[in-house]
């Protein structure tokens, strides 16, 4: 089994709607992190978490929150979808030294 | 704030040739470097990260990369391509911020190879 999941894989929805992307890791990790992957842009991060009490924005964190439900479990939500969030979202932990960072295999959000 | 740079946004090169990708980074202090791949449809995978000590590291799938800090660079170079070596390839460069790591990624470099 992968040790970052994310749910779902794919996901259509219109503008306006509320969406949460999902997140859980077993790899025992405290750290976790979300990114957004545009094309010709690489990966620029969204929100990080050291634990269940600590959440950060990142770079691009407007209109987007998270929730953090328990040190395995890490939720992305658009509460109110717009196109310009169309994208490929990825969910990343690392461990306490937080040096290194593994990531899911994405959810590939299309906001219509 | 630190930045990356991946000049080639797209290289094509034969099965068997050899390869090199091209990361140049600014960072204020010595930085830590990684390599991920991401196959199509695929997340990203870690081919290999620097941290300190020998400026040479190995890394999977026959990969390696050289850190030269008078050059600011961390290339990933393979001596003889795979037609599944074919992904997209990204550097980053890490920070220690806050007592977390953030990861900024260049833009990619995506590898076509010719059978």
């Amino acid at each position: 089994d992968a040790d970052v999941t994310q749910t779902p894989r794919n996901r259509i929805t219109k503008t306006g709607k509320r969406i949460m992307l999902e997140c859980s890791q077993t790899k025992g990790h405290d750290r976790m992190y979300w990114y957004r992957q545009d094309p010709g842009l690489g990966l620029r991060l969204i929100y990080y978490s050291f634990d269940v009490k600590d959440i950060n924005k990142g770079e691009i964190s407007d209109g987007y929150s998270v929730s953090r439900q328990a040190q395995a479990k890490f939720s992305l939500s658009l509460e109110s979808a717009i196109p310009n969030q169309t994208a490929l979202y990825f969910c990343a932990t690392s461990g306490q030294g937080g040096e290194t960072q593994y990531f899911g295999p994405g959810t590939r959000l299309l906001v219509l | 704030a630190q930045s990356v740079t991946q000049p080639d946004i797209h290289i094509t090169v034969s099965e068997g040739a050899s390869l090199e990708l091209r990361c140049n980074y600014s960072y204020g202090a010595t930085p830590y470097l990684f390599w991920y791949v991401q196959s199509p449809g695929q997340g990203l995978q870690l081919l290999l990260k620097y941290f300190s000590g020998d400026t040479l590291v190995q890394g999977i799938k026959g990969f390696e990369a050289e850190f030269k800090r008078s050059q600011s660079s961390f290339n990933l170079r393979k001596p003889s391509v795979h037609w599944s070596d074919a992904a997209e390839y990204f550097c980053a460069v890490g920070q220690s911020g806050a007592g977390s790591y953030q990861l900024t990624f260049g833009k990619g470099t995506k590898l076509s190879v010719i059978p």
